[in-house]
């Protein structure tokens, strides 16, 4: 239950494509979604978060769709850059604590 | 600056030592955590500490300790007892008992054991 599963591992998107990467959690007392991404050897830095009382957020070209009654939710990145070739891992926490519970990652490669 | 730092970048270690991973924050943070990376597996949290003094157990605490002395400073201890203990290691902060309060990363620490 305290698991987040996240798909796919990894991810090729040409420039300019969209890419989409998805997570599902079980806990319902999860009520924090924040979304990482980590370039090779540095640490992992917040990237967009969302709670449950909204459906979407957008920041620029990133956007987290949120389905509370599915238990799923996912990080689109529109008009996707080379510069964005990076690993993202999507995490939740409950309402009373700021541990966090991470996905697998996925690996993402845009080409030129 | 404020931010998290942690030395060394690179650690190599011999099977039996035990080695001392140093994080320090100056973001007046109460909460500190540490993870471990490994590939395909994403971040798994070892210890974590919400207070000075105070410091729990996270999913894989087996073989590894830590102290909280100080509020800007969590290090962490591998120990002989780690089996596996080659890794990439995260240290991270947060206001805390806040819920829902970004994380903030340190650059991290590459631990290889020969």
């Amino acid at each position: 239950q305290q698991q987040v599963k996240q798909s796919p591992q990894s991810l090729i998107v040409q420039k300019g494509g969209i890419s989409i990467i998805n997570c599902a959690y079980e806990n319902t007392a999860f009520d924090y979604f924040p979304w990482y991404q980590q370039f090779p050897g540095k640490g992992p830095a917040l990237l967009i978060a969302i709670r449950p009382d909204v459906s979407e957020k957008k920041e620029g070209r990133f956007t987290i769709s949120f389905n509370k009654s599915a238990k799923q939710f996912s990080l689109h990145i529109m008009d996707s850059q080379p510069g964005d070739s990076a690993t993202y891992f999507c995490a939740a926490s409950m309402y009373n604590t700021d541990k966090l519970i991470f996905g697998t990652g996925t690996r993402l490669q845009v080409f030129p | 600056d404020g931010g998290i730092t942690q030395s060394p970048k690179y650690l190599f270690r011999k099977e039996g030592q035990n080695v001392t991973l140093s994080c320090e924050q100056n973001l007046n943070h109460d909460a500190m955590y540490w993870y471990r990376q490994d590939p395909g597996q994403g971040l798994r949290l070892i210890y974590y500490s919400q207070i000075v003094n105070d410091f729990q157990k996270g999913d894989i605490a087996e073989g590894y300790s830590v102290s909280r002395e100080k509020k800007e400073s969590f290090p962490l201890t591998v120990t002989s007892a780690q089996k596996n203990p080659t890794a990439f290691y995260l240290c991270a902060s947060s206001i805390g008992l806040a819920g829902g309060s970004e994380q903030f990363f340190g650059p991290g620490t590459r631990l290889t054991v020969l």
